[in-house]
């Protein structure tokens, strides 16, 4: 079925050190992903996408990777800071679904001073 | 430039009544895609609008409806409200319909049904 799902719902992290979210997701013709910021009483900040045809793209302190065979993305972020104690979502969307996002369900990050 | 913008921000209802919400896409985006957010669950795709026409069409009755216009905004009809409905409503957009474009989210618009 179409789902997008989350290894860890939480992840607590010391400042300054590097923290990885985990996604999985269930259908192989995706071929679009995004990972998304969410904090409190605000909507989903895009952070960083990557397509199917590729395995890694990098952003400001973000990295992500794509495992097409194990059907598996990761979000990288680099010296974590307490502004990015949020709730991350990854999303996935396919060509002949139009821009229609799966969203999982969401992995907290907390982000200790 | 501006986001997207949503109105408006709160919103209460009781069951049974009507709900109309709003939405401003980031200017030259023509794209427009609505999702329902419930507490502690990742969004869910509610509908997809381009060039006024309906795009796509997720999981939900057909008490919900919308539109664009346009100038590219979007409204979003809900019907015969339920205590189920109470969510916070994104509204997305993009260039344009295909995947492979980044969808920019408003700050959504947070419905309480009483």
């Amino acid at each position: 079925g179409e789902s997008v799902g989350l290894h860890l719902p939480t992840l607590s992290v010391q400042e300054g050190d590097n923290s990885i979210i985990n996604c999985a997701y269930s259908n192989s013709a995706s071929d679009y992903f995004i990972w998304y910021k969410q904090e409190s009483g605000k909507g989903p900040q895009f952070i960083i996408d990557i397509r199917s045809n590729m395995d890694k793209r990098q952003g400001q302190r973000v990295t992500v990777l794509l495992n097409k065979t194990v059907k598996h993305l990761s979000l990288q972020i680099a010296a974590t800071q307490p502004g990015d104690s949020a709730v991350y979502f990854c999303a996935e969307s396919y060509y002949n679904q139009g821009g229609k996002l799966i969203f999982g369900q969401g992995t907290e990050l907390s982000v200790k001073p | 430039d501006a986001g997207v913008t949503q109105s408006p921000t709160h919103l209460i209802k009781t069951r049974g009544q009507h709900v109309t919400l709003r939405c401003s896409p980031i200017s030259g985006h023509k794209s427009v895609s609505w999702y329902q957010q419930v507490l502690g669950q990742g969004p869910q795709f509610i509908f997809q609008y381009y060039e006024k026409e309906e795009r796509g069409r997720g999981n939900f009755p057909d008490r919900f409806s919308a539109r664009q216009f346009p100038n590219y905004s979007s409204e979003l009809n809900v019907n015969a409200l339920l205590l189920g409905d109470s969510a916070l409503y994104l509204c997305a957009s993009s260039l344009e319909v295909f995947s492979n474009q980044p969808q920019h989210f408003g700050d959504g618009t947070r419905l309480s049904i009483l």
